[in-house]
């Protein structure tokens, strides 16, 4: 079953807003990944943090890997349309052979 | 840029028919798997190869699901006999090696009737 829940499960902002998601666990992780899925396509690698505290950038996305392990968040500066999409963290647990992907959030922005 | 492929995109299949996907991983990357996604859900792992060999399977339905990647490059995954609840989207993904960063492929969305 699930292992990551995200929060929120759907987002509806305005062009030009900052946006904040996370992304939690009851387990440690090694490695967390933020993946971007359009309708129809594959998800597509947005960051990967590999250490507890780490903070990364991609542009106007920063993603942050926990201090526990158990948990990250995502966040994405001043939106534009084609952030629209469902957001999935996702990684493999620290105890084995076993990777999960999040229960997603969707974000919607309107212009 | 290199990108993994997948086909077909879509196939429409009745129940009971045998259905096969194929993958061809980045070059040189070690490791692929096969996820499957269920609308409105995240991708689920179904099977991870380390070169031709099987790494996990534990998610694989075996009475009906068959992946192989004889010579450790592309992969098939096979569905026999397919059955109406097995309609989803079945990604491709690979990385260089454990569990570093995967890259997915377009995905083959599948209809089962």
């Amino acid at each position: 079953g699930q292992q990551l829940n995200q929060s929120p499960q759907s987002m509806f902002i305005q062009e030009g807003e900052d946006v904040s998601m996370n992304c939690t666990s009851s387990s440690i992780f090694n490695t967390w990944l933020w993946y971007k899925q359009d309708p129809g396509e594959g998800p597509v690698l947005l960051i990967a943090l590999y250490k507890a505290g780490e903070l990364t950038s991609n542009g106007r996305l920063t993603a942050q890997f926990g201090i526990t392990r158990k948990d990250s968040f995502l966040n994405i500066s001043a939106s534009i349309p084609s952030d629209v999409g469902i957001y999935f963290c996702a990684g493999p647990l620290r105890t084995g052979n076993q990777f999960y992907f999040g229960t997603g959030t969707s974000l919607t922005v309107i212009p | 840029e290199a990108e993994v492929a997948q086909s077909p995109r879509y196939k429409i299949t009745e129940k009971s028919q045998a259905v096969a996907f194929w993958c061809d991983p980045i070059s040189g990357h070690a490791t692929l798997y096969w996820y499957r996604q269920i609308l409105g859900q995240g991708p689920e792992l179904l099977v991870q190869f380390q070169d031709e060999s099987v790494v996990d399977d534990s998610q694989l339905p075996k009475d009906r699901f068959s992946a192989e990647r004889l010579k450790g490059v592309d992969s098939t995954l096979k569905i026999q006999p397919a059955e109406l609840g097995d309609s989803a989207m079945y990604l491709c993904a690979s990385s260089l090696g454990g569990w570093s960063e995967q890259y997915f492929g377009p995905g083959t969305r599948l209809t089962v009737t």
